[in-house]
């Protein structure tokens, strides 16, 4: 099993731009999350599903949009990329009585 | 949402037995409380979970009294790759899960 994975590691934008971060798991969880982690803080929850075709909002959902139309995916979109969104995310999934496996992380600039 | 409550960072020699003590005072009766490691630049790792009393596998133990209003994650003769960032959290496994990590224990090995 690859796990979670994201792509891509690395991404710098320009404001106003619009980009999706993906994840994957191959591990059949029902449960997907997206953080955000800024320098020298814990991560927070931006929006988080629980079944393919469910989602709901976190703590900080504000700009940025999700769908899970498959098991596998749950892609975080970017409508209008602003400088406070650079930061690190990482995907998580797990099993509904299971601990979170996260993905290896995207590190996002806005210029 | 249970708010927990971790020293911010500590120091310790390789070898010695490290503990890190998590305050979660309004944890809730379903709540389970789990352990994070994060290295800088992956994402968090699990390392232990429990509900009450200890808690032992082969990275850590978890105390957690009776009240189960704190808790502390133990770890044994800590070496120089046990520097990491150490998250603590309450919630609910089974069902959806919408946790938040606070900032966290940033644990320092010493040669």
């Amino acid at each position: 099993n690859a796990g979670v994975t994201q792509t891509p590691k690395f991404q710098v934008l320009k404001t106003g731009q619009s980009m999706t971060l993906q994840c994957a798991q191959d591990m059949n969880h029902e449960y997907m999350s997206w953080y955000r982690q800024d320098p020298g803080m814990g991560l927070r929850l931006i929006h988080y599903s629980v079944g393919a075709g469910i989602t709901d909002q976190g703590e900080v959902p504000n700009g940025y949009n999700v769908s899970r139309s498959t098991t596998e995916d749950f892609p975080l979109r970017l409508l209008s990329a602003a400088p406070s969104q650079t930061s690190v995310y990482f995907c998580a999934s797990r099993r509904s009585t299971d601990t979170q496996y996260f993905g290896p992380g995207t590190r996002l600039t806005v210029l | 949402l249970a708010k927990t409550t971790q020293p911010i960072s500590m120091d310790s020699y390789e070898g010695q037995e490290v503990n890190i003590t998590c305050s979660h005072n309004n944890i809730a009766t379903n709540d389970y409380i789990t352990w994070y490691q994060q290295f800088p630049s992956q994402g968090p790792r699990f390392i232990i979970q429990g509900y009450k009393t200890k808690v032992t596998n082969e990275v850590a133990s978890l105390f957690i009294p009776a009240d189960r209003k704190s808790s502390t994650l133990s770890l044994p003769r800590v070496s120089l790759s046990d520097t990491a960032v150490y998250y603590c959290l309450v919630a609910l496994t089974g069902g959806y899960q919408k946790v938040t990590f606070g900032t966290g224990t940033k644990l320092q090995v010493i040669p």
